[in-house]
């Protein structure tokens, strides 16, 4: 059972464009959201996370949409650029502490962003 | 540059062999994470360390055991390897403060491929 639904799988964009990845989840123990970032050859990054006390969290031209009633939440990449180009994954966690412990990710969304 | 080292980078193998992938965590981190990466079924959680203990388990094999050393570095052993096996295997680490409200984000390392033939 996939706790963690993420769509689109692919996803091109022009340059200047704005990135939307898609997440749903099923555990409302779930508590902590993050966001990697992986480029080929690496291993993922953390990018943003937010957790389920706020709506909208912004860092730069990330942004994360939560909707705890629907149980999804969203990234936005403003002005894509080609250097955004990689794999993201959304990822949730419900341990206790609202940490990092047994994260489950969704199954990733590779990114291109045009030129 | 994550700060947590993975080795090897590459590892090829026949079916039923055993291997030992190696993680050095970040300095001053307590928590060690398992996770295997494959085409179809995403970034899975196999298993967690804290400071020597295990802490969490996830979707682990029986063939497959890891342990936490003293100075804090980690071993995940596969067995009886199966052509199934073959993926990416990363390493993470965090503070992992137990604290509630504290965020312990997850830095990982550049990954073993593993590739049984």
């Amino acid at each position: 059972q996939q706790q963690v639904k993420q769509s689109p799988q692919s996803l091109i964009v022009q340059k200047g464009g704005i990135s939307i990845i898609n997440c749903a989840y099923e555990n409302t123990a779930f508590d902590y959201f993050p966001w990697y970032q992986q480029f080929p050859g690496k291993g993922p990054a953390l990018l943003i996370a937010i957790r389920p006390d706020v709506s909208e969290k912004k860092e730069g031209r990330f942004t994360i949409s939560f909707n705890k009633s629907a149980k999804q939440f969203s990234l936005h990449i403003m002005d894509s650029q080609p250097g955004d180009s990689a794999t993201y994954f959304c990822a949730a966690s419900a341990r206790p502490g609202g940490g990092a412990d047994g994260l489950t990710f969704g199954k990733g969304t590779h990114l291109i962003i045009q030129p | 540059d994550s700060g947590v080292t993975q080795t090897p980078k590459h590892l090829i193998t026949a079916t039923g062999q055993r291997v030992t992938l190696r993680c050095s965590p970040r300095s001053g981190d307590l928590s060690v994470y398992w996770y295997q990466q494959s085409l179809d079924q995403g970034l899975q959680f196999l298993i967690q360390y804290y400071n020597g203990e295990e802490r969490a388990k996830g979707n682990i094999l029986e063939r497959f055991s890891a342990q936490q050393f003293p100075d804090l570095h980690s071993e995940l052993n596969l067995s009886s390897l199966e052509l199934g096996d073959s993926a990416l295997y990363f390493c993470a680490s965090s503070e992992q403060t137990g604290t509630r409200g504290l965020l312990s984000p997850l830095h990982f390392g550049n990954g073993t491929r593993l590739t049984v033939t």
